[in-house]
């Protein structure tokens, strides 16, 4: 079945730094998705991404649809504290099923 | 903006009794539900796609008589845990495909544990 790899698997980072994660499949996505899930609470939507090669910003966020529709990299400048959480790529097939990455374990050290 | 509610939000049962966690889409209709259980550090893994008025999909591993789905109106999905056992505790999440956006909500989840 579909596989997504999501790396790092952990970050820990100071204040202020940038950090980037990305997600790989072996088969192709039509639609990427960037989850932050806190403790205890459900997953919440950052950003969604439609087309190939799209690259999408929601304030200190950036994602990028890969051209092979089988990758995906988010990025978050200038980090605070409250990025702090577990962060999960999705990809949306044609069923409307998402597959989900490994997640990424973000610190942030003020 | 639209919300999807879990109820409830947390719950501790005995073992051998069965547990029934909602799924409510509270400002548009969901034709589409899906149900997705997480277990302690690890990912979300799709159980099974809720269709109203239709009979659930079940993932491959997925015990459809151990985990009952109803999906009964165009806001309400219901999974069951029957007999449940430790190993079934759990994050269970729900998210709703709005029908006429197409968007996805998350639910806030519901942590089952049971002794």
């Amino acid at each position: 079945g579909q596989q997504l790899n999501q790396s790092p698997q952990s970050m820990f980072i100071q204040e202020g730094e940038d950090v980037s994660m990305n997600c790989t499949s072996s088969s192709i996505f039509n639609t990427w998705l960037w989850y932050k899930q806190d403790p205890g609470e459900g997953p919440v939507l950052l950003i969604a991404l439609y087309k190939a090669g799209e690259l999408t910003s929601n304030g200190r966020l950036t994602a990028q649809f890969g051209i092979t529709r089988k990758d995906s990299f988010l990025n978050i400048s200038a980090s605070i504290p409250s990025d702090v959480g577990i962060y999960f790529c999705a990809g949306c097939s044609n069923t409307g099923k998402l597959i989900f990455g490994q997640g990424t374990t973000l610190q942030v050290k003020p | 903006g639209a919300v999807v509610s879990q109820h409830p939000s947390r719950v501790i049962c005995k073992s051998g009794t069965s547990v029934k966690i909602e799924c409510r889409s509270l400002d548009f209709q969901a034709t589409t539900m899906f149900w997705y259980r997480q277990f302690p550090k690890q990912s979300l893994m799709l159980m099974a796609t809720s269709n109203e008025g239709s009979k659930a999909t079940y993932e491959q591993g997925v015990e459809k008589d151990k985990f009952l789905i109803n999906h009964a109106s165009l806001t309400l999905s219901t999974l069951t845990v029957t007999s449940a056992h430790p190993e079934d505790s759990s994050f269970y999440i729900c998210s709703a495909r709005d029908v006429n956006t197409g968007e996805l909500f998350f639910g806030e989840g519901s942590r089952l544990t049971v002794l």
